[in-house]
């Protein structure tokens, strides 16, 4: 199983609807966060969070929200999705200072 | 704001050549990450670098502080070395509030 695992991997929504985008971890790791990646944008922070108790707005978190429902979880929701949130979305973790670990990442599609 | 310039965008080389990637960032951001990631869309982090040099098989990552540069270089290119590779900040502090991105160079390695 991989370290860092999201689901799903791809999924196409209409306009208007609530989503879910999941992720899990077996590291052990206190941060977690969520980015999307966007062709010629890179990829940028949407939210982020030490543990289950804290949890913190990055660059683009307007039209989303989070949930950790524990330290292994970590939840993203588009609230009413809209077609410019059509973009790569990925998980990563982290433990203190190291090093990130990335889950496969979910390609949503909104239409 | 902390940012992250890569360069070049876009790179194409034969087999067997020496690579290099070069990542210029700010003041604030006091460690490195060089990230790959395949057309498939899943990211792997390759090095984690805050000073010196580091090397895994043909990756070899340097950072100069002093200038606020790092390099990654890929020696006897390989095909499946094609990917994006990715420079990204973390700012002083452990970089609690997640990475700064470039926006990736493109490497192709023709056979």
């Amino acid at each position: 199983d991989a370290d860092v695992t999201q689901t799903p991997r791809n999924r196409i929504t209409k306009t208007g609807k609530r989503i879910m985008l999941e992720c899990s971890q077996t590291k052990g790791h206190d941060r977690m966060y969520w980015y999307r990646q966007d062709p010629g944008l890179g990829l940028r922070l949407i939210y982020y969070s030490f543990d289950v108790k804290d949890i913190n707005k990055g660059e683009i978190s307007d039209g989303y929200s989070v949930s950790r429902q524990a330290q292994a979880k970590f939840s993203l929701s588009l609230e009413s999705a809209i077609p410019n949130q059509t973009a790569l979305y990925f998980c990563a973790t982290q433990q203190g200072s190291g090093g990130y670990t990335f889950g496969s990442g979910t390609r949503l599609t909104v239409v | 704001k902390n940012e992250v310039e890569q360069s070049p965008q876009n790179l194409t080389a034969q087999e067997g050549e020496f690579i290099t990637i070069n990542c210029s960032y700010s003041v604030g951001i006091s460690a490195l990450h060089w990230l790959q990631q395949h057309p498939g869309g899943g990211i792997v982090s390759l090095f984690m670098l805050s000073s010196g040099k580091k090397k895994h098989g043909r990756l070899i990552a340097t950072i100069n502080i002093q200038e606020k540069h790092s390099s990654l270089h890929i020696t006897a290119s390989h095909p499946r070395d094609s990917a994006v590779y990715i420079c990204a900040g973390t700012t002083s502090g452990g970089g609690a509030d997640g990475l700064t991105f470039g926006k990736g160079t493109h490497l192709i390695i023709q056979p």
